[in-house]
């Protein structure tokens, strides 16, 4: 069974870092992996999905990385903005399987 | 509407009542996903339908729960003589097509109470 561990749980940073999200998987027989973002009271707003044959994709100034050997994603923020505090989760389905498994999140608070 | 769109947003109701919660996913996703968020579990898959197949119910947690989906559009997702444990926010997903490295999208949920 796929377990989804994010480390920190809870971030708090100035505004203007660069920051990097953690987030390690049990099972690489992974067929993609998903960044989200949560807002208090809101619904998940998808910001990234790497394809298990890629290294990493990029959005403006959000960079997602996978490797898959090591059971590892990391979610780069530069130039983080107060905008950008939110709760950040990543999921991803098993092979063969549709079924979303979540991180509990990292919770990151950018201070202005 | 853009996005993927759930009523009501919120919901209070006595334990043994039944309740109903709607989604409604964006145009053109022919696959269609249920999640709970509860405060001590995170995000937990619950169902999912994929055009007119037989829906993956496995995640459902009891009996009381159960789902249909309309026309391959609208779902509704109902939970019968509602217990405290039930209460959660009830998120709703779509996605273009399943296995198709599509990103799922989110609605806002619905916050369930049961008193």
């Amino acid at each position: 069974k796929q377990e989804v561990t994010q480390i920190p749980a809870a971030l708090s940073v100035p505004e203007g870092e660069n920051l990097v999200l953690n987030c390690s998987f049990t099972d690489s027989a992974i067929y993609n992996l998903q960044w989200f973002r949560q807002d208090p009271g809101k619904g998940l707003t998808s910001l990234l999905l790497i394809q298990s044959s890629q290294r990493e994709q990029t959005s403006g100034r959000l960079n997602a990385s996978l490797d898959k050997s090591s059971g590892r994603s990391t979610l780069y923020i530069a130039a983080s903005q107060p905008g950008d505090s939110a709760t950040y989760l990543c999921a991803l389905p098993g092979a063969g399987s549709y079924q979303l498994t979540f991180g509990k999140g990292t919770k990151l608070s950018v201070i202005p | 509407g853009a996005g993927v769109s759930q009523s009501p947003s919120n919901k209070v109701t006595e334990k043994g009542k039944d309740v109903e919660l709607r989604c409604d996913p964006i145009s053109g996703h022919t696959a269609l996903y249920w999640y709970r968020q509860s405060l001590g579990q995170g995000l937990e898959f619950l169902i999912y339908f994929q055009g007119n197949s037989a829906p993956d119910k496995s995640g459902l947690p009891s009996d009381r729960f159960s789902a249909e989906r309309t026309g391959g559009s609208v779902s509704t997702l109902t939970i019968q003589r509602t217990q405290q444990e039930d209460s959660a926010v009830y998120l709703c997903a779509s996605s273009l097509k399943a296995l198709d490295n599509q990103p799922q999208h989110f609605g806002d949920g619905t916050r369930l109470s049961i008193l």
